[in-house]
């Protein structure tokens, strides 16, 4: 199986500020089956980002993500007051999904 | 608009069985892989089950955590995606979400249910 290990584990910023959230993967994982997901308290999580890089559907364009292999970054450009949010990397291989363990991004 | 509402959740005791329901709207059920995905209380997200579409078998998927004693099956007719769970655990205890599979998107989940509780305890 392989395991999702993002860092950091919380992101403390103020609103304007730009965020760089990290997941390493303890295996090569396709770029087509990494997914960035956003959850906010008390809500179900929401897809932000599939096979890596491509925005979901609404997402808006501060949000963006990049990487390979094993490792790929969601990056905010601007903290919008609701982004402030937990995050999680996914990936898809040999029919089974993973999930890291997930980044808050907190107000500082 | 694209729902998901997850029903069936509650309390049950240990060893007890549990089926969940997914009822959908708003989309052609038939075409879309479905998936449940799991959170403890103040955890994070862990991947349970997931069915293929009947035109490629309609074949499941269930993490070792489960397997054996969870099953997901689907009624294309209804529209409707079903987590039956038997022998279950206190570890087991987590809200249970419904989700739609995306297979242009490499089988991301991108629509999901508001979740359902369940609480395995004595």
């Amino acid at each position: 199986e392989i395991v999702l290990t993002q860092s950091p584990d919380t992101l403390s910023l103020s609103p304007g500020e730009g965020a760089t959230l990290s997941c390493r993967a303890s295996q090569s994982v396709s770029s087509n089956y990494l997914a960035w997901y956003q959850q906010k308290p008390g809500q179900a999580p929401r897809l932000l980002i599939y096979g890596a890089s491509s925005r979901a559907t609404g997402i808006p364009d501060r949000f963006s993500g990049s990487g390979s292999g094993t490792d790929f970054t969601l990056t905010i450009s601007r903290v919008d007051p609701e982004d402030f949010a937990v995050y999680y990397c996914q990936q898809h291989g040999n029919s089974r999904w993973t999930f890291g363990q997930g980044t808050k991004v907190e107000i500082k | 608009e694209v729902q998901l509402v997850e029903s069936g959740g509650g309390l049950v005791q240990p060893g007890r069985s549990l089926r969940l329901s997914c009822t959908t709207s708003g989309f052609t059920f038939e075409d879309y892989p479905m998936s449940w995905v799991r959170q403890a209380p103040g955890k994070g997200l862990e991947w349970v089950a997931y069915i293929r579409m009947k035109i490629y078998g309609g074949t499941t998927e269930h993490a070792a955590s489960v397997e054996g004693r969870f099953s997901i099956s689907r009624d294309d007719s209804k529209g409707i995606a079903y987590l039956q769970m038997n022998s279950l655990k206190t570890e087991d205890t987590a809200v249970y979400y419904c989700t739609r599979a995306l297979r242009a998107s490499g089988d991301t989940f991108d629509i999901w249910g508001q979740g359902t509780m369940v609480t395995v305890s004595s």
